[in-house]
């Protein structure tokens, strides 16, 4: 079984839908959850990260954490389509350099998101 | 502040050569990751730098594999001999998170690897 499950997708959108995405995970370690985006031929971008179960919200976007579940999601709010880019989740141990290997990010595959006009 | 840059963008080399990556992290960053994505599969972690020593090389796939980051600036990622599983996308990420802070990862827009 795979750390990190994520729908590739594809997902396709009109513009101002709402958009959610997620990704489930099985190891109960998990504490730090980050979302990435990703443009064509670019590197992962961080966009949001939290900690504890519950919601963070920042603009148009709100990540979501269920630990007891070992489910994330991302909502985007008034979809545009400069949102149109690949979303990854990620994972790790601990969100700071502990020693170890506790804070390596485990990745989920990617959702590819299109935002159509 | 200019980002994390990596070069060459794509190479393509036959089965057998040798290919050397480089990552420039973000001036300051005392961390640099190296992380792979293989065709269809999920972004890997291969490695890790505190300054010039390795921390963690878990995720190193075998000993084709020899990374550097020599006084603590730049680093490289040799494969030699290549293989064709060796194809993908290397990233470099690099991080400044001092003890007990947040490690916020910035990657670069990562080395295409074909080999043929």
């Amino acid at each position: 079984q795979k750390e990190v499950e994520q729908d590739p997708g594809p997902l396709s959108v009109p513009e101002g839908a709402i958009v959610s995405l997620n990704c489930t995970y099985s190891n109960s370690a998990f504490q730090y959850f980050m979302w990435y985006r990703q443009y064509s031929r670019k590197g992962p971008e961080l966009l949001m990260y939290t900690y504890s179960s519950g919601n963070k919200e920042d603009g148009r976007f709100t990540a979501q954490v269920d630990k007891s579940s070992k489910y994330i999601s991302l909502f985007i709010r008034d979809s545009q389509p400069s949102d149109s880019a690949t979303y990854l989740c990620a994972m790790s141990v601990s969100p700071w350099n502990s020693g170890g290997s506790n804070y390596k990010l485990t990745f989920g595959k990617g959702t590819l998101l299109t935002v159509n006009p | 502040e200019a980002g994390v840059t990596q070069f060459p963008s794509h190479s393509v080399i036959e089965k057998g050569q040798t290919v050397t990556l480089r990552c420039d992290p973000i001036s300051g960053h005392d961390n640099l990751y190296w992380y792979r994505r293989v065709m269809g599969k999920e972004i890997k972690f291969l490695l890790h730098f505190v300054k010039e020593s390795k921390q963690d090389e878990s995720g190193m796939p075998n000993n084709r594999f020899l990374a550097e980051r020599t006084g603590g600036t730049y680093s490289t990622l040799k494969v030699q001999p290549a293989e064709l599983e060796d194809s993908g996308v290397y990233f470099c990420a690099s991080s400044q998170a001092l003890a007990g802070e947040t490690d916020t990862q910035y990657f670069g827009p990562g080395t295409r690897l074909t080999v043929l």
